[in-house]
């Protein structure tokens, strides 16, 4: 499975609080992407990375922010987390490069839930 | 905006009948097309990209530029394919982005 990890696999917290989820990979991949899964949605982008501290935003992207500040890790943070932040998150990697250079591959997923 | 449109929520067919699941993209180039499965609660697997022409667990997928389409298509359905199918496209720019469309839902009935 690609060498792509999460923690935690679930995640119940309040609102408002803070929250962070990790993204651990093994292939050294230069780009990674946070995704969330809602039903009747599918995958939309929150943020992305295109190496060491160079990251932008996605789709998605308010009310989150991201860090990475080594090539195996990509952090999610939740500011204040909020109900409608209640969803599957997914991590993706891809080489992008040469042929075929938009495959990516993910991760198990993260499922959290904001009461 | 590029948009990929998968116009099924829930396609259900019985074991051994045709499944097509449709996509619709709207890159106005060459885009990257890939196909992506997700068993229950798992994570997303690649199945198939335009790019290899390949055909994985008897699914095979043709675009046509014509009609912007690069259905997913599989003669003879098993009930092991029950699962979320997304199609995906290369937004075109250099940073690999994918846009994915909803996902529509196989079940497979025996």
């Amino acid at each position: 499975d690609a060498g792509i990890t999460q923690s935690p696999r679930h995640k119940v917290t309040e609102t408002g609080t803070p929250v962070t989820l990790r993204c651990h990979q093994t292939e050294n991949h230069r780009y990674m992407y946070w995704y969330r899964q809602d039903p009747g949605h599918g995958l939309r982008l929150i943020h992305y990375s295109y190496g060491v501290k160079d990251t932008d935003k996605g789709e998605v992207s308010d009310g989150y922010s991201v860090s990475r500040s080594k090539t195996e890790d990509f952090l999610l943070t939740l500011e204040s987390a909020t109900s409608s932040q209640t969803s599957v998150y997914f991590c993706a990697i891809s080489e992008s490069e040469g042929i075929g250079r938009e495959t990516q591959y993910f991760g198990p997923g993260t499922r959290l839930l904001v009461l | 905006a590029q948009r990929v449109t998968q116009p099924e929520k829930l396609l259900s067919v019985f074991k051994g009948a045709p499944v097509e699941l449709k996509c619709n993209y709207s890159y106005s180039g060459s885009p990257e097309l890939f196909w992506y499965v997700q068993y229950s609660r798992q994570r997303l697997q690649l199945l198939l990209r335009h790019i290899s022409r390949e055909s994985i667990k008897g699914f095979t997928a043709d675009l046509n530029k014509g009609e912007t389409s690069f259905h997913l298509k599989k003669p003879f359905a098993q009930e092991e394919d029950s699962a979320m199918y997304y199609c995906a496209q290369g937004d075109g720019g250099s940073q690999g982005n994918l846009i994915f469309g909803k996902g529509t839902k196989l079940s497979v009935k025996p």
